[in-house]
C-alpha cells in the first residue's frame, strides 16, 4: 500500500521568510495529492492540491510542486505571517485507495 | 453555512460505557468517513461509506462500528469504549469515488473517556 513520509516534522520561520514542506510517496500510482492545514482544536482544512497531471500549482502565498518522477511534492508558503502557524498535513491517494495522510509537519511563524 | 455537521461536539463517557457520535452533511456527497486523531498525530481512517457499501479499514478494532441509514447521515457506535479510545473523531465526506477528490471535514467530536 501507499506510504507517505514527510518532513520536517517541526519548522520555525521569522515572519514575511519562506516556508517549505516536503513529502515523498511510494505509490507510482497515486495521482492526487491535497495539503492540509489543521489549526490547535478545528478541523483539518484544504489548503491546496494538485493532480498528477500538473507539475505545479499556485494560489497567492501557496503552492504546491509535484515530480512524479521522484514520487515527491512539495508545499511553499511564501511571506509568511503568524496565522499561517499551524500543523500541516500533506497526503496521497488514487482512484479507489483513500487518502494516505503524511505525519504533520507542525509550523511557528515568530513575529 | 455548516456543511459537515457533527454531534456532540464534546463527549464524556465512563470505561465500558457505549458511546454513538454522530455526523450529518448537507452537501449530498456519496462519500462519508470516519476518522480518529490524537494529540499530535495524522488522522487514522476507521471506515468509510460510498453510498451504502461499507468499507472497513483492517486495524480498526471491532470495538468501533458504523451506520449509515441515508445519504445524510452517519453514526460511530463505540460498544466499549477503553482509556485508549479518547481522541477526536473527525467525519469526512467527499464526492467520489474514493481518491479523487477534495475531503470536507467535520469540526469533531473529541471523546473523553473516564
Amino acid at each position: 500500500g501507499e506510504n507517505v513520509e514527510q518532513h520536517p516534522s517541526t519548522l520555525s520561520v521569522q515572519e514575511g521568510d519562506s516556508a517549505v514542506i516536503k513529502c515523498t510517496y511510494s505509490d507510482s500510482a497515486s495521482n492526487y495529492f491535497p495539503w492540509y492545514k489543521q489549526e490547535l482544536g478545528k478541523r483539518p482544512q484544504l489548503i491546496i492540491d494538485i493532480r498528477s497531471n500538473v507539475g505545479e500549482k499556485k494560489d497567492q502565498r501557496i503552492a504546491v510542486t509535484l515530480n512524479k518522477t521522484a514520487k515527491h511534492f512539495s508545499l511553499h508558503i511564501t511571506e509568511t505571517q503568524p496565522e499561517d502557524s499551524a500543523v500541516y498535513f500533506c497526503a496521497a491517494s488514487r482512484r479507489n485507495t483513500p487518502l494516505v495522510f503524511g505525519k504533520g509537519t507542525r509550523l511557528s511563524v515568530i513575529a | 453555512d455548516a456543511m459537515v455537521i457533527q454531534n456532540p461536539r464534546y463527549q464524556v463517557t465512563q470505561f465500558g460505557k457505549p458511546v454513538t457520535l454522530s455526523c450529518s452533511q448537507t452537501l449530498n456527497h456519496n462519500v462519508m468517513y470516519w476518522y480518529q486523531q490524537k494529540s499530535s498525530q495524522a488522522p487514522k481512517l476507521l471506515f468509510h461509506y460510498y453510498d451504502k457499501d461499507f468499507n472497513n479499514e483492517a486495524d480498526t478494532p471491532d470495538n468501533f462500528q458504523s451506520r449509515r441509514p441515508n445519504t445524510s447521515f452517519c453514526f460511530l457506535d463505540i460498544r466499549s469504549p477503553g482509556l485508549g479510545d479518547a481522541a477526536m473523531y473527525l467525519c469526512a465526506t467527499s464526492v467520489g469515488p474514493l481518491g479523487t477528490d477534495t475531503q470536507y471535514f467535520g469540526p469533531g467530536t473529541r471523546l473523553t473517556v473516564l
